[in-house]
């Protein structure tokens, strides 16, 4: 079975480029999730959608983010613009739905802003 | 707001000893807690989960865990290391009443032949 997809697997640009980092979470998954992770900030939820609406975005760290989900089977997380704090792994994860069910991790964006 | 705390940034073991890795959480109501282990360049994969019931838990890989509400912990043990578990472990808690994962800060196993 398919897992969750994300691409592209890295990413290099220069500060001030728009960057869109892209998820296809596991078919019949209903929630969806976008995870950030730096050395010194560890795996922060930046924000879950559940049946393609957001439902929590407080962890968006400012306005130069974005994320949409316009289908139950494409989620975009994007910055603009893009800077050099921005660098880091980013994680889309989905799961059947809320609750106590298990999240399914892709293998993740790597982003050097320069 | 839920806090977990995984004691040890990095634990070494030589292969065939026993893997305990900790992990204790703050919450005045009993979250659901998972372990999750990632490997070099990838995601995170699920171990093991507790929800209710059984305190002790049994996961993927011979890897165990044992919810203790009183000792508000979680910990993970393996009784006997293989070489293949090298990688970097995280504790996570979700509230009963909300959705959110909140992650250790993530211990990494190496394990020496």
């Amino acid at each position: 079975d398919a897992g969750v997809i994300q691409s592209p697997r890295h990413e290099v640009t220069e500060m001030g480029q728009e960057v869109t980092l892209r998820c296809k979470p596991i078919s019949g998954h209903n929630s969806l999730f976008w995870y950030r992770q730096t050395m010194m900030r560890g795996l922060e939820l930046l924000i879950y959608f559940n049946n393609n609406v957001p439902i929590d975005d407080s962890g968006m760290p400012e306005d130069r983010f974005s994320a949409k989900m316009p289908n139950a089977s494409f989620s975009t997380l994007k910055i603009q613009p893009s800077e050099p704090r921005d660098s880091a792994v980013y994680f889309c994860a989905s799961s059947i739905d809320l609750g106590n069910q298990p999240q399914h991790f892709g293998d993740g964006t790597r982003l050097s802003i320069l | 707001a839920q806090s977990v705390t995984q004691l040890g940034s990095h634990v070494s073991v030589s292969e065939g000893a026993l893997v305990l890795l900790r992990c204790n959480y703050s919450s005045s109501v009993p979250p659901y807690l998972f372990w999750y282990v990632q490997y070099p360049n990838q995601g995170l994969q699920l171990l093991l989960k507790y929800t209710t019931g059984a305190t002790l838990v049994k996961g993927i890989n011979g890897f165990e865990a044992e919810f203790k509400k009183s000792e508000t912990s979680f910990h993970l043990t393996k009784p006997s290391a293989h070489m293949s578990d090298a990688a970097e472990y995280f504790c996570a808690v979700s509230p009963v009443s909300d959705y959110k994962l909140s992650f250790g800060a993530g211990t990494t196993v190496t394990v020496r032949a």
